[in-house]
């Protein structure tokens, strides 16, 4: 079983619709992270999580909000879509108990669509 | 603010070639950096990092990488590289101590031709 899953894999939805992603990890993680991947521009950190009770905002977090409702369980939320959000989605986990900090394991990817 | 600059955005190479794929950083601070690979339609996996020591670096799947503090750069290399190896590249940096978000660079599509 991955170790960090996303659901829904795939979306499509109109503008203005409230939209969520969700993530959750079995690696027993304490950091988890939201980033988006366009065409062209890498990836770029949306909000990130140290734990559930610290939650940061990111390179580009205009636009959306996120929950931490349990350690291994992180989502994104996109309030009223558009189509500039249109765009890959990856959920990342990093464990900083280890002091080998910041190797990041990535979540298969939601691929949102936004019309 | 560190950045991480990735020279190419596109690298076609013939099978068994051996490959360079370039990444220059900037930052103020010590840093720490990785390679991450993305498989056609996968998240991304981490090929190898450099925290200290050794600047020369190996990874998985026959690459390496060399930590040039001087160039400030973290070049991706392999001597011999495969079909398999068709995937996007990324550079990463963070510093030890501070947040320990990871910047990444725009990314290299490898792709390796029969």
């Amino acid at each position: 079983d991955a170790d960090v899953t996303q659901t829904p894999r795939n979306r499509i939805t109109k503008t203005g619709k409230r939209i969520m992603l969700e993530c959750s990890q079995t690696k027993g993680h304490d950091r988890m992270y939201w980033y988006r991947q366009d065409p062209g521009l890498g990836l770029r950190l949306i909000y990130y999580s140290f734990d559930v009770k610290d939650i940061n905002k990111g390179e580009i977090s205009d636009g959306y909000s996120v929950s931490r409702q349990a350690q291994a369980k992180f989502s994104l939320s996109l309030e009223s879509a558009i189509p500039n959000q249109t765009a890959l989605y990856f959920c990342a986990t990093s464990d900083a108990g280890t002091g080998v900090t910041d190797t990041q394991y990535f979540g298969p990817g939601t691929r949102l669509t936004v019309l | 603010a560190q950045s991480v600059t990735q020279l190419d955005s596109q690298v076609p190479v013939f099978e068994e070639a051996p490959v360079e794929l370039r990444c220059n950083y900037s930052s103020s601070v010590s840093v720490y950096l990785f390679w991450y690979v993305q498989y056609p339609n996968q998240g991304l996996q981490l090929l190898l990092k450099y925290l200290s020591g050794s600047t020369l670096v190996k990874g998985i799947n026959g690459f390496e990488a060399e930590f040039n503090k001087s160039q400030t750069s973290f070049h991706l290399r392999k001597p011999s590289v495969h079909i398999s190896d068709t995937a996007e590249y990324f550079c990463a940096v963070s510093s030890p101590g501070g947040s320990e978000k990871l910047v990444f660079g725009k990314g290299t599509k490898l792709t390796v031709n029969p």
